[in-house]
This record gives C-alpha cells, sequence and structure tokens, in this order.
C-alpha cells in the first residue's frame, strides 16, 4: 500500500511569485491535512480538508489556500511569496484517528 | 488554547541505555495523542497513538503512556540503538482533525 506522496520534493521560488504543492493520501483516506515546519515556529496546521470541503483553518494568511478533488488528492497554493514562507510543507491523510505523513516539500524563497 | 512541551529539547545517550522522553499538555480533553519520529530533512513517521481512554500503547522496543488527568504522555525507548537518533514529536489531537505538536525531543544514540 502506498504511503502519502507529495510533489515536488523541492522547490525554489522568487518572492512575489506563485506555487502549487500538491498531496496524494493514502489510498482510501479521505482526510488530507496540511502542516508548515520551520526552524522557528516548529509544526502549524495550516488546514484540513475531507470531501473536498475544507473543515478547519489554521491562522495562516489568506495568501494560503488549498482544496482537495474527488479522489482525494489535494493541492495547496501561496500567493505572492514572502522570504519567510520558506519551510517544509507536510502532508497528512488519517485513517481516521491515525495521521500518516509524507516526505514534504522543501520550499525555499529567494 | 492548548499547547503542547516536550523536555528535554535534546538528548545524547550511549548505545543500550533505556531512556524516557516526555511530552505535558495543558488541556486535558484531547481525543488522542500520537508520537511520531522525524529524520533531519524528511517526513513525519507515526510511532504510536494513543487513544484518550488507553493508558499505554508498545511497539516492538517503543512504550508510549498517557496520564490525561495530568496532562503527560511518555515514550520509553528499551536498548537503544544508533538508528534511532532523530527527532521525536508528539502530538495531541483534539474533536477536530487538526494535531497541535510539542518541539520535539532531538535524541542522539553513539555506539
Amino acid at each position: 500500500k502506498a504511503g502519502v506522496t507529495q510533489t515536488p520534493r523541492y522547490l525554489i521560488k522568487t518572492r512575489g511569485q506563485q506555487v502549487t504543492l500538491s498531496c496524494s493520501p493514502i489510498s482510501g483516506h479521505r482526510s488530507v491535512s496540511w502542516y508548515q515546519q520551520t526552524p522557528g515556529q516548529g509544526l502549524q496546521f495550516l488546514f484540513e480538508y475531507f470531501s473536498e470541503t475544507q473543515r478547519n483553518k489554521g491562522n495562516f494568511p489568506g495568501r494560503f489556500s488549498g482544496r482537495q478533488f474527488s479522489n482525494s488528492r489535494s493541492e495547496m497554493n501561496v500567493s505572492t511569496l514572502e522570504l519567510g514562507d520558506s519551510a517544509l510543507y507536510l502532508c497528512a491523510s488519517r485513517n481516521p484517528d491515525e495521521a500518516f505523513f509524507g516526505q514534504g516539500t522543501r520550499l525555499t524563497v529567494v | 488554547k492548548q499547547e503542547v512541551t516536550q523536555i528535554p529539547a535534546a538528548l545524547s545517550v550511549p548505545e543500550g541505555e533505556n531512556l524516557v522522553l516526555n511530552c505535558s499538555f495543558t488541556d486535558s480533553a484531547i481525543y488522542n495523542l500520537q508520537w511520531f519520529r522525524q529524520d533531519p530533512g524528511k517526513g513525519l513517521t507515526s510511532l504510536l497513538l494513543i487513544q484518550s481512554s488507553q493508558r499505554e500503547q508498545t511497539s516492538g522496543r517503543l512504550n508510549a503512556s498517557l496520564d490525561k488527568s495530568s496532562g503527560r504522555s511518555t515514550l520509553y525507548i528499551a536498548a537503544s540503538q544508533p538508528g534511532d537518533s532523530a527527532t521525536y514529536l508528539c502530538a495531541v489531537g483534539g474533536n477536530t482533525d487538526k494535531l497541535i505538536f510539542g518541539t520535539g525531543t532531538r535524541l542522539q544514540v553513539f555506539p
């Protein structure tokens, strides 16, 4: 059974650009959550989707958005990138109680 | 607001030692608690999940306990090995799917 797959693994973007990250959950899992991990703030919750609906949202600006498709795959988008958006972005799917994480996307904003 | 604290922040031990990692949370109204391992630059690997109605869970050399009333969980690692070197994170789940993470304990096991 394949795990949570995140693409791409690494990204380098310029300030002001936008970026889209993708997450494919474990087959059969309908809940997908996104987290941002930085050395200073640790792991912080971004948002959570279930059956194409956003059920919960963390304390991030509106530049951070996401969506979920009918096959449970999810994307998150960050517009007008800032240097402080440089982080490891992690996606998790649930079964429904245990969370399983992908390898993350390392975003560097220059 | 739930806050999760992990002590110690870092730990260095010789191979073979038994060790305990601590996780504290401020709001006892939790749904579950999960322990993860993270290797440098990688994602999180789930180690153990404890439901709020459980007292402990075991997997191989790992044992996690939960005391909701005191807001504490411990992860016990028996007979530590160099391959156990990683950052260990605890995360508390409430009545939503949001996990609140501790800051982690960085463990180094030297031969």
